[in-house]
Formats: C-alpha cells, structure tokens, sequence
C-alpha cells in the first residue's frame, strides 16, 4: 500500500517564530488533506488539497502532486497551535484514506 | 455544519464484556461511515468502512468478529468490541464522508476505551 512519512517527526518552537511542515508518499494520489489533532484527540479538518496552494489565516499549504509531497506552512506560531500534524491521501478511490506517521508541535510561550 | 459525534467519550470495562460506541453524523446524511483506530502517539490506522445498509469491509488483520460494525441509518454507525481484553484498549475515532463537499471527512471526538 501507500507509504506516507511526515517530517519532521517533533518540533518544538517559539510562539512567533514560521515553520513547514512536510508530507511526502509514495504513490499517485487521488486527494490530500491536512489534520490538526488537538491534545484531546480532537481532529481539525485544515486544508483539502489534492493540488495547488490554500490559504486560510495564518496556515497555508502547497501539494505537488507529481512530485508527490505536500507542505504545510504555519506563520507566527501561536501556543494553540500545539498538537500533532497529519496529513492523510486518498490514493485507492473510494474514500479511504491512509494517514502519514504525523508531527509533533510544540509552541512554547 | 459537517459535525460528527461519538458517545460514549471515555469508557472503562472489565474484561471479558462488550462495548458499544456510537457515531453519528448531526448535520447532514453520511452514507459512508469510517472507524480508525488510534494507540498513544502513533498515527490512525483505518480499521473499517461502513456503509449504509450493507456489510462493513474490513482492513486487513482486523478481526470483524471481534469488531462488529452497523450502519442502520445515514446518520448512525456503532462498533461493538466484543469481548474486549486489555489489549483492546486504545482511542477509537469515526469519520463520516461529506463527498458533496471535495469528498472531504469530518471526525468524530473520539472514544477512549480502558479494558481492565
């Protein structure tokens, strides 16, 4: 099956300060999405993004399909923005989707 | 909108007794239904697909036996573990496909489930 690895794997900044995050797999994709899992569990639908590039506040994400990555961009860090990252690929059809390892940020005040 | 909601939120059973979780889609009618799985810091794994009104398919290694899954309604799933042990203790998440919208997932809050 498809093969989806984030990186990195933790990340620890200073409220304020950029980061990317990256999402790379192994094979064609039919859609993309980016998760944000609070630290309740809760996961946050971020960006549906198969191809191009989003925007929304602070957040921005870019997916090269044909060279099969994804980034997703957060800008002035905010401790909210804590938890973990993950992008998940639909590359089978049908919905079903596989989930990348993830990326544990940090913000600290 | 797109709200999906789980029940019971945290759950603790002895082993050995069945548990009953529910997944429900508030605002809008899913007719495809998805249950992952979750252990501590680690990534989701899909465990199983369900539709409305037919069998749930199944993920490779998932024992559909020990997990059983049912989709009444285009706004209700349930997974019962049964039988539960220790080893059945993890955190259970549900989705529920909204395709009119990029065939995007919303997900549930989520079920932790303690089997002592």
């Amino acid at each position: 099956g498809i093969q989806v690895e984030q990186s990195p794997p933790d990340l620890i900044l200073q409220e304020g300060a950029n980061s990317t995050l990256r999402c790379n797999f192994s094979d064609s994709v039919n859609n993309l999405q980016w998760f944000h899992q609070n630290p309740w569990g809760q996961l946050i639908n971020l960006f549906y993004i198969p191809s191009g590039t989003k925007q929304n506040g602070r957040l921005s994400a870019t997916t090269v399909a044909t060279e099969r990555y994804s980034l997703l961009y957060i800008s002035s860090s905010q401790t909210t923005d804590s938890g973990v990252y993950f992008c998940a690929v639909d590359s089978g059809g049908y919905q079903k989707v596989t989930f990348g390892t993830g990326t544990k940020l940090q913000v600290i005040p | 909108g797109a709200v999906v909601s789980q029940h019971p939120s945290w759950v603790i059973c002895k082993s050995g007794t069945s548990v009953k979780i529910e997944c429900r889609s508030l605002d809008f009618q899913a007719t495809t239904m998805f249950w992952y799985r979750q252990f501590p810091k680690q990534s989701l794994m899909l465990m199983a697909t369900s539709n409305e009104g037919s069998k749930a398919t199944y993920e490779q290694g998932v024992e559909k036996d020990k997990f059983l899954i049912n989709h009444a309604s285009l706004t209700l799933s349930t997974l019962t573990v049964t039988s539960a042990h220790p080893e059945d203790s993890s955190f259970y998440i549900c989705s529920a496909s909204l395709v009119a919208v990029e065939e995007t997932q919303y997900f549930g809050p989520g079920t932790r489930l303690l089997v002592l």
